[in-house]
């Protein structure tokens, strides 16, 4: 089992819809990333999450340290948002400073 | 700031050549780290340096790749005798210390 896991592996919403993306992982972390991966791209950093909730235009991420669980949930979606989103954790017993990823959620945004 | 600079974004080697990756991580930022993205799989961790150091480099494989973050340049991810298995995206990541990571573009390396 992967110590994080995503879901959905595929995600297809119509323009305008609100959208939520879903990251568990099973061990202690200090903090966790959500990413954004365009295809052929490089990699953005959308939040930095130790606790509660963070908000950027759009989006918004919510983390439960005790539940082990993150969402990151896409408001009024658009096809600019179709991308990779990936969850990453890190600060865990073994992996230290290093990121620890999930598999990525595909969202395509149908106009 | 110009941010985390990778390059080549793009190079292509023979099987059996050298292949070198860069990466400038941004001013200020004293830690990188090396990470792999096989086509069609999730990122996966190879190597964290600090100036002159290595500190982690459980991710790396055994033989032919080796990493470097001197006191001045950039970082080095250095693949020798590259296979065509070694085709993937390479990224490079830096923070101020543990946590606040900005990524590189990436260089993507396919090896015919």
């Amino acid at each position: 089992k992967n110590e994080v896991e995503q879901s959905p592996q595929n995600l297809t919403a119509q323009e305008g819809e609100f959208i939520t993306i879903n990251c568990s992982y099973s061990v202690g972390i200090s903090a966790l990333h959500w990413l954004q991966q365009h295809p052929g791209g490089g990699i953005v950093s959308l939040f930095m999450l130790s606790s509660g909730k963070k908000k950027h235009g759009r989006l918004i991420a919510t983390i439960n340290i005790q539940e082990k669980h993150s969402s990151l949930h896409i408001t009024a979606s658009h096809p600019r948002d179709s991308a990779v989103y990936i969850c990453a954790v890190f600060g865990g017993e073994t992996s230290g400073s290093r990121l620890t990823f999930g598999e990525g959620t595909q969202l395509t945004v149908n106009p | 700031n110009a941010g985390v600079m990778q390059n080549p974004r793009h190079l292509v080697r023979r099987r059996g050549q050298e292949a070198r990756l860069r990466c400038s991580p941004m001013k200020g930022h004293s830690h990188v780290y090396w990470y792999r993205q096989l086509p069609e799989e999730g990122l996966k961790f190879m190597v964290y340096l600090q100036k002159e150091n290595i500190i982690d480099e459980s991710g790396m494989p055994k033989e032919r790749f080796s990493a470097e973050f001197p006191k001045e340049g950039p970082s080095i991810l250095r693949i020798q005798q590259v296979v065509r298995g070694d085709s993937a995206a390479y990224f490079c990541a830096s923070s101020p210390q543990a946590g606040g990571y900005t990524f590189g573009s990436g260089t993507r390396l396919t090896v015919v």
